[in-house]
């Protein structure tokens, strides 16, 4: 069974940068039908698409956080990762990685992290 | 830019009763829609994709219809674990989620 367990600071300082790790277990983060993405939901409000990356490393990300956000892969460890810089009080949110299929044309997330809460706070 | 929008925003039903969701896209997204469920505390669970196709272990109270512009999320008889906030998400050059309708007991 697919897992994936998100990982990283609780707390960050305003205008710092906010990273995260997504750890893959019970399967190959270097699938090729699969995108590896991080969605994020502030308190009580909908989700939010940030990115995803496929295990060669291609990116493509939400055009509104593009100028902030990269997304990195580390196959070798079946992690991937998210940095968030010059992060506001906008920016708290549960973040949730997720597996997203490729060659599906709906690019649905299938599975799910159990989400982190990152609050931006000084 | 597509923009999502859902209604409801808020149904009250009765459990053992028929729900009907709906989703719109700004432009035609054809079949490429997906619904999720989340409830509270937990991450959304994946429901149907490609429009109709129920994702694998989804009961078959569940069903999806629509295409282009119009979508719909029926659950044919509420169940007391139904009750949750229901998303569509669109994909055209990337993904974005509608802004949920939250499913509550009447």
């Amino acid at each position: 069974q697919l897992q994936l367990q998100e990982s990283g600071p609780g707390l960050v300082k305003p205008s710092e940068t906010l990273s995260l790790t997504c750890t893959v277990s019970g399967g190959s983060i270097s699938s090729s039908s699969y995108y590896w993405g991080w969605i994020r939901q502030p308190p009580g409000k909908g989700l939010e698409w940030i990115g995803s990356i496929y295990y060669s490393g291609s990116t493509y990300y939400n055009p509104s956080l593009k100028s902030r956000v990269t997304i990195s892969v580390d196959t070798s460890k079946n992690q991937f990762s998210l940095k968030l810089s010059s992060v506001t009080a906008a920016d708290t949110a549960v973040y949730y990685c997720a597996r997203q299929h490729r060659v599906a044309a709906t690019r649905e997330f299938d599975y799910w992290g159990q989400g982190t809460l990152v609050t931006v706070s000084s | 830019e597509i923009v999502m929008t859902q209604s409801p925003a808020t149904l009250s039903v009765s459990p053992g009763e028929r729900a009907t969701l709906s989703c719109r896209a700004s432009q035609s997204v054809s079949s490429n829609l997906a619904w999720y469920q989340q409830k509270p505390g937990q991450a959304p669970r994946l429901l149907i994709y490609g429009a109709s196709t129920r994702a694998t272990g989804i009961p078959a109270r569940f069903s999806g219809s629509g295409s282009g512009t119009e979508f719909t999320l029926t659950i044919s008889s509420l169940q007391s674990e139904d009750f949750a906030v229901y998303y569509c998400q669109q994909y055209n050059n990337w993904p974005l989620f509608g802004p949920g309708t939250k499913v509550d007991i009447k």
